[in-house]
């Protein structure tokens, strides 16, 4: 079955880095996102991107984050320079279409537990 | 904004019992969703119902809605000690938008 994968499974950073995560969202999907989960918190929604532009973001998602599908697989989430509250779990996902009987459903990969120090 | 909502408790069960666990929301949906994460691991979806629905099966799960009262409640039947997991509602909102908005989860335990 097919499957969002995402890359590395763990990363650890200074406060102040640059960290890219990546995702492999699953291949006939057309919508994806980025979500994170603080620790023993909610599920939050950063943002959501389809025909390679962002159609929806939050508040969380200021100017020190960006997004980018490179080719026709990858989908980035890059945190310019990280900052200790930025330690949480990221999650990645895809959706066939959006707001589709039937198409709506997100599909979550593992996750990238980042830890910002 | 809609925010999913579950009762926050924490529910421990004897396997082959049944657990029922609980969720309220704000505003108007398009569809709510029922995920489950095992301790420090990613969402595995496992239901979705939409507005018009009021009740949905899937294997031992078994999912209503309640659009009037803002709810929806997820049972699973026969529990096993493989169900141990927290479980999330999130919904989806009409607004054009296909952002879910989660609840903070409930921690289901089952006992062997």
């Amino acid at each position: 079955e097919p499957e969002v994968t995402q890359t590395p499974s763990h990363q650890v950073t200074q406060m102040g880095q640059e960290v890219i995560l990546r995702c492999v969202p699953i291949s006939n999907h057309l919508y994806f996102y980025w979500y994170r989960q603080i620790l023993g918190q909610k599920v939050e929604f950063l943002v959501s991107f389809y025909n390679n532009e962002i159609s929806e973001k939050s508040e969380i998602f200021d100017d020190q984050f960006s997004v980018e599908r490179p080719d026709g697989s990858n989908f980035t989430l890059k945190i310019r320079s990280t900052k200790l509250e930025d330690s949480a779990m990221y999650f990645c996902a895809s959706s066939p279409r959006k707001g589709w009987m039937g198409q709506e459903t997100q599909y979550f990969g593992p996750g990238t537990r980042l830890l910002v120090l | 904004s809609q925010q999913g909502e579950e009762d926050p408790q924490a529910l421990s069960i004897q396997e082959g019992e049944n657990a029922t666990m609980n969720c309220s929301y704000k505003t108007s949906i398009n569809n709510l969703q029922w995920y489950r994460q095992n301790s420090g691991r990613g969402l595995v979806h496992l239901i979705l119902i939409r507005s018009n629905e009021r009740e949905k099966h899937s294997g031992r799960l078994r999912v209503t809605l309640d659009t009037s009262k803002k709810s929806s409640s997820l049972l699973i039947t026969a529990s096993r000690a493989a169900d141990t997991a927290s479980y999330f509602c999130a919904t989806a909102s009409w607004d054009g938008n296909n952002r879910l908005a989660f609840g903070k989860g409930n921690q289901v335990v089952v006992i062997p």
